[in-house]
This record gives structure tokens, C-alpha cells and sequence, in this order.
């Protein structure tokens, strides 16, 4: 069965200071890794990462996948209140584009507090 | 461009009615797949559709179905709700599995759905 862990579960920072958040898979057929970020309604896309070793970066966030070891941090600096969410890990299996779906993790709760 | 729509919103129902719940996606968008979420199990997969054709269906009894039209609108039905259906239904959706960037999926609102 697919398999998605998040760590922290939880994580409670000061603005401005810098977290990692990271998630760990066992999937049959790895395709792409995706992180979301939900605040209090449905989650808003992030990153979508296929390729082992290449960052991508949007402002402040930015996210690396190991093919190798099974894993992808997100990493936000210069936290600020807004960026209190969960975020969300997801990753998707499958060959050649059938029978696609997404296991998602239970999420990083973080807290940005002033 | 209009992002994905669900209605209704929000939904109270009393155990043993059922359910029908409704997702427009993305235009151009072909791939529509449903999750659940609660606070205990997180985001489940539900059931994902392309072409009107259920290509997978996640761990869910058959009181969970679902459907697409032609028009890529999806519904999702729940018959004999029981308590623990309470969740917030989220319908997502994707270009499709054939073209570049096809993995990511969109999410509309959700219905948040009561049962008591």
C-alpha cells in the first residue's frame, strides 16, 4: 500500500524564523511529489517536483525531492503569520498516465506566531 | 479562468438519507478525482474520473459512488449516510494523463457534509 509520512506533525515558530518541513514515501511507480498548503479551506497547490536533486522555488518556499532516499523538504525562510497553514505532502503513482491518484500525508501543522 | 466549483457548500442530512454532491472543474480540464477529509484519517482518495470512465477508486464502501458527464461535471453520491460520513468532500481536478503537468490537481472549496 502507498505510503506518505510528514514530520513534523506539528510546529509552532516565530516570524522570521526559517523552517523544514519534510515528507518520506513509499510508493509503487513514483511519478511526482507535490506539496499543498490548506488553510481553513481546500488546499492551494505549491510545487509539483518529478525530478531528483533540482529545487524549485517561489518567493520565500522553496522544495527538493531525493529519488534515492525516498524524500522532499519544503523549506519556507522569513516565516511570517500568513504562512500558518497545514501543509500537505502528496505524491503520485502510476505508468504511462493510467489509473492516476494522489496519497497525500496527514500534514505539518505550522504556526506562525508574531 | 473560473477555478473548480462544488455544491452545495455545506450540507446537514440525519443517518439513513442520502447524499448527492456536485463538482464542476476547470475549463479544459478532463480528470476530475474526489477526496475525503477528517480531522483523524487526514485526505482520503475517493474515486477519480476521466473521460466519464471511473479509471480508480480508493478504499470506500458502495455507498460511495460517483460519476462524470460529458461535460467533465462530476457528482458524488452517498447512500445510507452514517455518522462517520461527516467529512469535508473535496473534488479536484486535472488536465489529464496524457499531457505535461497533467499531476497537478486543482481543489475546489469542498462540502462540508453533517450527518446527525
Amino acid at each position: 500500500e502507498d505510503k506518505v509520512v510528514q514530520s513534523p506533525l506539528s510546529l509552532v515558530v516565530h516570524e522570521g524564523d526559517t523552517v523544514t518541513l519534510n515528507c518520506s514515501y513509499e510508493v509503487t511507480n513514483f511519478r511526482s511529489l507535490l506539496w499543498y498548503k490548506q488553510e481553513k479551506k481546500a488546499p492551494t497547490f505549491l510545487f509539483m517536483l518529478t525530478s531528483s536533486g533540482i529545487e524549485k522555488k517561489s518567493g520565500r518556499l522553496s522544495s527538493i525531492l531525493d529519488k534515492k532516499e525516498l524524500f522532499s523538504i519544503l523549506n519556507i525562510t522569513a516565516t511570517q503569520t500568513g504562512d500558518s497553514a497545514v501543509y500537505l505532502c502528496a505524491v503520485g503513482p502510476g505508468s504511462g498516465g493510467s489509473n492516476y491518484k494522489l496519497t497525500f500525508g496527514k500534514g505539518t501543522l505550522l504556526t506562525v506566531n508574531p | 479562468k473560473a477555478g473548480v466549483t462544488q455544491t452545495p457548500r455545506y450540507l446537514i442530512k440525519t443517518r439513513g438519507q442520502q447524499v448527492t454532491l456536485s463538482c464542476s472543474p476547470i475549463s479544459g480540464h478532463r480528470s476530475v478525482s474526489w477526496y475525503q477529509q477528517t480531522p483523524g484519517q487526514g485526505l482520503q482518495f475517493l474515486f477519480e474520473y476521466f473521460s466519464e470512465t471511473q479509471r480508480n477508486k480508493g478504499n470506500f464502501p458502495g455507498r460511495f459512488s460517483g460519476r462524470q458527464f460529458s461535460n467533465s461535471r462530476s457528482e458524488m453520491n452517498v447512500s445510507t449516510l452514517e455518522l462517520g460520513d461527516s467529512a469535508l468532500y473535496l473534488c479536484a481536478s486535472s488536465l489529464g494523463p496524457t499531457l505535461a503537468g497533467a499531476d497537478t490537481q486543482y481543489f475546489g472549496p469542498g462540502t462540508r457534509l453533517t450527518v446527525l
